[in-house]
């Protein structure tokens, strides 16, 4: 069965870096688009970009050019979310989705169990 | 980008009701829409695709309808496990945009 276990939690001071991880399983991580979505708290979903594991290519929100990077490991089928010079305001669940480009349309059928990162000092 | 507005933004029923919410887009999108279902805790759950495909294994009581710009979510009788937060999603374009929830609460 397709399974997507994302990394712990983080706790980050302002200006650091956090780096979330999506291991993805029961299906072919070449063959999907991965995409990157966070929730802050009592919020509602944002997208961030995603990162095309075949061939590595990524794309991103322009609220994030500049501060994120998605990328992929192949050979452990693991899609990354980096985002750089943390704000109080990246307090968020950050969630890696499997996007399904098939027939008819696109939709985000599989979801990690998401990444709590906390930007505290 | 495309803007999706839902509504209402939360609302109270009881089980048994019938349930509707409305997201608008604010160009045309066809029919690529997709509604969400979120608990409190978990990631979102797919229930509804291309505007009106059900998801494999969601209960028949969910329906969607519309194309366009004009959407709905219908919950025919609102059983307990349905109290949650419901997204629309549109993929015609990036950047992929969600509205902004509608809250259904038990009355």
């Amino acid at each position: 069965q397709v399974q997507l276990v994302q990394s712990g939690a983080e706790v980050k001071k302002p200006g650091a870096s956090v780096k979330v991880s999506c291991k993805a399983s029961g299906y072919t991580f070449t063959g999907y688009y991965m995409h990157w979505v966070r929730q802050a708290p009592g919020q509602g979903l944002e997208w961030m970009g995603w990162v095309n594991p075949k061939s590595g290519g990524a794309n991103y929100a322009q609220k994030f050019q500049g501060r994120v990077t998605m990328t992929r490991d192949t050979s452990i089928s693991t899609a990354y979310m980096e985002l750089r010079r943390l704000r109080s305001d990246d307090t968020a669940v950050y969630y890696c989705a499997r996007f399904s480009s098939g027939s008819p349309t696109p939709y985000f059928d599989y979801w990690g169990q998401g990444t709590l990162v906390t930007v505290s000092s | 980008d495309i803007q999706m507005t839902q509504s209402p933004s939360s609302l109270s029923a009881s089980v048994g009701d019938r349930v509707t919410i409305t997201c608008r887009a604010s160009q045309s999108i066809t029919n690529y829409l997709n509604w969400y279902q979120q608990k409190p805790g978990k990631a979102p759950k797919l229930l509804i695709y291309a505007a009106s495909s059900l998801q494999s294994g969601v209960p028949s009581r969910f329906s969607g309808s519309g194309s366009g710009t004009d959407f709905t979510l219908t919950i025919s009788s609102l059983q307990p496990e349905d109290f949650a937060t419901y997204y629309c999603q549109q993929s015609y374009s990036t950047p992929q945009t969600f509205g902004q929830g509608t809250k259904v609460e038990i009355k």
